[in-house]
């Protein structure tokens, strides 16, 4: 199985401010109809996970543009430009190139 | 807008059968390139993929719990369901059901059943 790990596991981060995750996969993400099938969830403290980001950079209806994706090959990133109270919660990237399709082990995003 | 939700037990006593089923409204299961996907989350832990089901009834399950699990379509009902044998304590999960709209991402989500395994 393809292997997510995320960087930092825990983001303490001041409201205002940027805040950055990596994930980095065991295996280029890009499948061989040339997409690369990396996304990003977002799941705030007792809700179901919610999809911001698919396909490394496409943003979801109604995710603000101060969220963002970007990456090729196996290094990705979520950049979250000035973080609202709004963001507090556990974000994971997933790729669903190979099969099975997998997930990071999360990030904890909370306010200092 | 699609929504999914979730139904069955809370709890299961080891060795039984998990049996949940989602329902599917503002979207018909047996229309589109949908893979209905069954997903799990034990107790602050990470994600992990079940396996789904396509609108033909063709399946596809995550090898760790292939011996064990059956996932079904029922389009009269607009439901799709999941069979998970022998349970044990590591199966104790918040289990969700979701929409794979083409094979690589999860679209909409259910909002989760905890499932507890215990005597």
């Amino acid at each position: 199985d393809v292997v997510l790990t995320q960087s930092p596991l825990s983001l303490p981060v001041t409201l205002g401010q940027a805040a950055s995750i990596s994930c980095r996969c065991s295996q280029s993400l890009v499948n061989s109809d040339g997409n690369t099938y990396l996304n990003w969830f977002q799941q705030r403290p007792g809700h179901s996970p919610r999809r911001l980001i698919s396909q490394v950079s496409n943003r979801d209806s109604g995710v603000p543009d101060r969220i963002s994706g970007s990456g090729s090959g196996t290094d990705f990133t979520l950049k979250i430009s000035r973080v609202e109270a709004e963001d507090v919660g556990v974000y994971y990237c997933m790729q669903g190139t190979h099969w099975p399709p997998t997930f990071g082990q999360g990030t904890k995003l909370e306010i200092k | 807008q699609v929504q999914l939700q979730e139904a069955g037990p809370g709890l299961v006593k080891p060795s039984e059968t998990l049996s949940l089923i989602c329902t599917v409204s503002g979207g018909s299961v047996s229309s589109g390139p949908y893979y209905w996907t069954w997903i799990r989350q034990p107790p602050g832990k990470g994600l992990e993929w079940i396996g789904y089901v396509y609108r033909t009834g063709s399946t596809n399950y995550n090898s760790s719990l292939e011996s064990r699990v059956t996932i079904s379509l029922d389009t009269s009902k607009n439901q799709f369901s999941l069979n998970l044998r022998s349970m044990t304590a590591a199966d104790t999960a918040v289990y969700y059901c979701a929409r794979d709209p083409d094979g690589g991402t999860f679209d909409f989500w259910g909002q989760g059943v905890l499932v507890t395994v215990s005597s």
